[in-house]
């Protein structure tokens, strides 16, 4: 079955500086790519997706990249604020059923 | 996207009791969907929920320890059975919904569990 491995586990940047998650995936049938942000307490969030038809998606801040041929795909966050700190958690969706396997999740901080 | 409710959002349990999370969607969705979250961990996936037959249960959970139902396109039910301390975790109904490039996945606010 799919396996989805994300990195790094935590990572501290400053308000205004880059953030960059990275995750890899073992099935190539895999198609569909989200990321979700969850807040303490809250619940996962859907931020942005990417199919496998797409090389790169961009929503303001946020961006994702995939590259098939390395079965890899990346979360970029630009200008971060402190408000983007929360725990990320990537996913891929292979096979029937439209089932989604999460990476470990990465914990951002973002001082001020 | 749809709005998906849970009921309860937070409860503390006994030991050895059961307790029934219910998942109501605003619309009806052809996908259903229970994952798991434990403190301090990514999320698992228990069971595809399916509209008028059984679920369909991932490796590691069991129809006995989390029976589902599924008696129509908008509503499913999870029962944690004869709970442990080890069941303390967040219970999340998901739904899929359709859109012009595919199918989205969406969470409910989640059921915060503690057994005691």
């Amino acid at each position: 079955g799919e396996n989805v491995e994300q990195h790094p586990s935590t990572l501290s940047v400053q308000e205004g500086d880059s953030a960059v998650i990275k995750c890899t995936y073992s099935d190539s049938a895999s198609n569909y790519f989200p990321w979700y942000k969850q807040e303490l307490g809250k619940r996962p969030q859907l931020i942005i997706d990417i199919r496998s038809n797409v090389g790169e998606k961009k929503d303001q801040r946020i961006a994702v990249t995939l590259n098939k041929t390395a079965k890899h795909f990346s979360l970029h966050i630009t200008e971060t604020q402190p408000e983007d700190s929360a725990v990320y958690f990537c996913a891929a969706r292979s096979g029937p059923g439209n089932k989604l396997v999460f990476g470990a999740g990465t914990i951002l901080r973002v001082k001020s | 996207s749809a709005v998906i409710s849970q009921k309860p959002s937070r409860d503390i349990c006994q030991r050895g009791t059961s307790l029934t999370i219910q998942c109501q969607v605003d619309s009806q969705v052809t996908m259903m969907f229970w994952y798991r979250q434990q403190p301090g961990q990514s999320l698992t996936l228990i069971a595809t929920a399916n509209q008028g037959s059984e679920a369909t249960y991932e490796s590691g959970f069991v129809i006995d320890k989390f029976p589902i139902s599924r008696p129509n396109l908008t509503f499913s039910t999870l029962t944690v059975s004869n709970m442990s301390p080890e069941d303390s975790s967040i219970y999340l109904c998901s739904v899929g919904t359709a859109s012009p490039s595919g199918n989205t996945i969406y969470f409910g606010e989640g059921s915060w569990l503690t057994v005691v």
